[in-house]
């Protein structure tokens, strides 16, 4: 079975400043995909990123990268230049390619971004 | 427009009356997923349902029910065996392909009273 581990429960960032959350995950395939999605006070899930675990190069969104470490099983998210509206809940998640995968969720990071 | 949708927002039942929570999807997507969520949480797995009329437990099944007669819809049930039913429900439906990504419903909140 395929797990995701988000082991810091909490971090905070100054405004402007750069965060990283940290995400690992277990699985013995090597075809999967990977995302990072936001879940604000209003409870809407939001996809932050997406990684296809084929693909060598990390992806980017404006101020959010990752950085996928494919044989250390290793997923992190920088948010870059934190803004007041990146305060929120964080989700690491996985997916295998084959149709009878499902989709796996952590338990999530609570991000305070300090004024 | 292309979405999911989860109905209603709030939703109050008296104890011991079964519930059903409706998510319905347009975006011809096969995999759908319920998901609960309790204040401060992660996500728990509920069901999940890859194809039309079949579905697979997920974590935390019990005192709940699903169906899946339509590509659509997929209703989940909050039976009076649920012992602690009161949380916050997220309906996702999944596509795949050359996008693979899991799109959410903006959730139902049941409180249980």
């Amino acid at each position: 079975a395929q797990t995701v581990t988000q082991s810091q429960p909490e971090m905070s960032v100054q405004e402007a400043e750069t965060v990283t959350l940290s995400c690992t995950y277990d699985t013995s395939e090597s075809d999967y995909y990977l995302f990072w999605y936001k879940q604000p006070p209003s409870r809407q899930m939001i996809l932050v990123i997406r990684q296809e675990a084929y693909k060598q190069q990390n992806a980017t969104e404006n101020r959010f990268s990752v950085n996928f470490q494919k044989a250390a099983k290793s997923f992190s998210l920088k948010i870059s230049d934190s803004q007041l509206g990146d305060a929120a809940m964080y989700f690491c998640a996985f997916i295998l390619t084959g149709a009878n995968s499902k989709l796996t969720f952590g338990k999530g990071i609570t991000l305070s971004v300090r004024p | 427009d292309g979405g999911i949708t989860q109905s209603p927002k709030y939703l109050f039942r008296k104890e011991g009356q079964n519930v059903t929570l409706s998510c319905e999807q347009n975006l011809n997507h096969d995999a759908m997923y319920w998901y609960r969520q309790d204040p401060g949480q992660g996500l728990r797995l509920i069901y999940y349902s890859q194809i039309v009329n079949d579905f697979q437990k997920g974590d935390i099944a019990e005192g709940y029910s699903v169906s899946r007669e339509k590509k659509e819809s997929f209703p989940l049930t909050v039976t009076s065996a649920q012992k602690n039913p009161t949380a916050f429900y997220l309906c996702a439906s999944e596509g795949r392909g050359l996008y693979t990504e899991a799109f959410f419903g903006q959730g139902t909140r049941l409180t249980v009273v």
